[in-house]
């Protein structure tokens, strides 16, 4: 089966512009989060999504970031506007129940 | 909220040496799972591991969940396992560890 998959792979914007990544989870896959690692940092948890529905979305930094899941199916997240200290990678996650996360590859954000 | 550290935080070795990478956690939990970030930055799932032992290849890990630790072992490493590899934890809103990069030198 096709796992978790992003798009796109990298994107560079300059400060104040918008992007939206995209993140399709495994077919069947309930549960969706997002999670990025900034900096060098530690990996750290956005948001969860059960089907269309915001379960948790205490990880969010700001409003600046918007997570959508229009249908259950794929979902978005969008920053507008970008910052500097948006840069880093960007992961989305699914699962079936409350067990093992598959992770996609990542997007890279660099914000100059 | 749970705290998750690994150890070391820094690891050199030479090609075909061995290592132990820890991950102790803070209180109980049911999921724990490791993982290779690879020098792509893209996030590589090696195991789910909430309790006893599982290999893969030249990788094994041993998770003790009674003790708050879980261990990931490589075997005659290779270049190619260079990256930062992660231990996680946690249903749903998964907290990442402090993660341990490795280097492989030829």
């Amino acid at each position: 089966e096709a796992g978790v998959t992003q798009f796109p792979s990298h994107s560079v914007i300059e400060k104040g512009q918008t992007v939206t990544l995209r993140c399709d989870p495994i077919s069947g896959h309930d549960n969706l989060y997002w999670y990025r690692r900034v900096m060098g940092k530690e990996i750290k948890f956005l948001l969860h999504f059960v089907k269309e529905s915001k379960q948790d979305e205490s990880g969010m930094p700001n409003n600046r970031f918007l997570a959508e899941r229009t249908g259950g199916t794929y979902s978005t997240l969008k920053v507008q506007p970008a910052e500097l200290e948006d840069s880093g990678v960007y992961f989305c996650a699914s699962s079936q129940v409350w067990n093992e996360q598959y992770f996609g590859p990542g997007t890279r954000l660099t914000v100059t | 909220g749970i705290q998750v550290e690994q150890s070391p935080p820094d690891l050199i070795l030479q090609e075909g040496a061995n290592s132990t990478l820890r991950c102790n956690f803070s209180d109980s939990v049911n999921n724990l799972q490791w993982f290779h970030q690879n020098p792509w930055g893209q996030l590589i799932n090696l195991f789910y591991i909430p309790s006893g032992t599982k290999q893969n290849g030249r990788l094994s890990a041993t998770t003790v969940a009674t003790e708050r630790y879980s261990l990931l072992y490589i075997s005659s490493s290779q270049t190619t396992d260079s990256g930062v590899y992660f231990c996680a934890v946690g249903y749903q809103k998964v907290t990442f560890g402090t993660g341990t990069k490795l280097q492989v030198i030829p």
